[in-house]
């Protein structure tokens, strides 16, 4: 059975301090991993897609790395409009469902 | 474009009653994707469409959920009779094939 683990479950961090957070994973084959940010109200919106062990990929403060059990984001100096909870997924060779991670709570405190 | 879009984003319902949520997947995609978020349970996958036809629907909790993909615009999920425990977020996504899921807004969902 695919499965997604997400640490922390909530972190908090002051403006300008770095972390990361982990997203392990064991799935039959990867298809994707893939990186949502969550606000609260609103649906998951994308940041990244990682296909293979040692792929990176950024975005402004985030940088998403990709082993073949983990995955993390790193947050470099974070911002407060950075507090939001973040969710990875996998998915699966063959088809297209995606099973999530509980998310990690991100808080940045001015 | 617009994206996907929800509606109702809010209902609250009594226990017993039929409820329909409803959805438009952003044109040009093939795939639609119901999914469920809970405190608990996080977000689970309810069932998905491909080209307006259901796939994989082992998701759905039980006999009191359906739904229905009549055309590429157009998907409904229903709960008969609705539940105090069905009270979630529904999500419904979107994607091309091997492509990214895309979000709607969501529909808040409280069962009295």
């Amino acid at each position: 059975e695919d499965q997604v683990t997400q640490s922390p479950e909530a972190l908090r961090l002051q403006e300008g301090e770095s972390s990361s957070l982990n997203c392990s994973y064991t799935v039959s084959g990867l298809r994707g991993l893939f990186w949502y940010r969550q606000d609260p109200g609103k649906g998951p919106e994308f940041l990244f897609t990682l296909y293979s062990a040692g792929e990176e990929k950024e975005k402004e403060r985030l940088k998403a790395t990709l082993t073949k059990k983990e995955s993390f984001l790193h947050i470099t100096a974070p911002k407060p409009e950075d507090s939001a909870t973040y969710l990875c997924a996998v998915g699966v060779l063959g088809n297209e469902k995606l099973t999530f991670g509980t998310g990690t709570r991100l808080t940045i405190i001015p | 474009d617009a994206g996907v879009i929800q509606s109702p984003r809010h209902e609250v319902t009594e226990m017993g009653q039929e409820v329909t949520l409803r959805c438009k997947p952003i044109s040009g995609h093939d795939y639609l994707f119901w999914y469920r978020q809970t405190m608990m349970r996080g977000l689970e996958l309810l069932i998905y469409f491909n080209n307006n036809v259901p796939i994989d629907d082992s998701g759905m909790p039980e006999d009191r959920f359906s739904a229905k993909m009549p055309n590429a615009s157009f998907s409904t999920l229903k709960i008969q009779p609705s539940e105090p425990r069905d009270s979630a977020v529904y999500f419904c996504a979107s994607s091309t094939p091997a492509g990214t899921q895309y979000f709607g807004p969501g529909t808040r969902l409280l069962v009295l």
